[in-house]
């Protein structure tokens, strides 16, 4: 079993639907991570969680220390947010990745 | 968010040559810095992690003498790829950070081995 488990691993969307992905992990963490990463391979930082929610624009993350988990939410979903989610756990001074979750938003 | 760059974006090199990648960090002080393979459709793969002014330290599998990497600023490190062959053609990625503060991601390199 993975350290870090994601789902779904693949979804679809229409544009204007509200998104989650979860992440389940295994491991004793100091920090979660959830990254962007675009056809063309580069990979953007959204999120390092600790604790509690984070908001930026219209992505929300969430973690729950005790149940091991954490939530990415997109709101008004654009096609422009397709890309592979990918969440990530600093343990205990390196990243251990997710499998990623590919998100395909249709006009 | 901090900025970290990659230089060249893709290389293409024949078999049996070495290639040098960089890795900057543009806004902050790189005190740790990690390079990353990846293949298609796969997750990112750790290669081995550098702290400014010591050696890397190298994931099991990873062969030191062939993926030279060399962390001798609080801003640069780079990745060098020696005696290249076509199994080494992958997406190569650099990350850095400062402190324990958040990790930040180069945009990738890809190298293709012909």
């Amino acid at each position: 079993k993975n350290e870090v488990e994601q789902s779904p691993q693949n979804l679809t969307a229409q544009e204007g639907e509200f998104i989650t992905i979860n992440c389940s992990y295994s491991v004793g963490i100091s920090a979660l991570h959830w990254l962007q990463q675009h056809p063309g391979g580069g990979i953007v930082s959204l999120f390092m969680l600790s604790s509690g929610k984070k908001k930026h624009g219209r992505l929300i993350a969430t973690i729950n220390i005790q149940e091991k988990h954490s939530s990415l939410h997109i709101t008004a979903s654009h096609p422009r947010d397709s890309a592979v989610y990918i969440c990530a756990v600093r343990s205990p001074d390196k990243l251990i990745f997710g499998t990623g979750t590919r998100l395909q938003v249709f006009p | 968010g901090a900025v970290v760059s990659q230089h060249p974006s893709w290389v293409i090199c024949k078999s049996g040559t070495s290639v040098k990648i960089e890795c900057r960090s543009l806004d902050f002080q790189a005190t740790t810095m990690f390079w990353y393979r990846q293949f298609p459709k796969q997750s990112l793969m750790l290669m081995a992690t550098s702290n400014e002014g010591s050696k890397a330290t190298y994931e099991q599998g990873v062969e030191k003498d062939k993926f030279l990497i060399n962390h001798a600023s609080l801003t640069l490190s780079t990745l060098t790829v020696t005696s290249a062959h076509p199994e080494d053609s992958s997406f190569y990625i650099c990350s850095a950070r400062e402190g324990a503060r958040e990790q930040y991601f180069g945009p990738g390199t890809r190298l293709t081995v012909t």
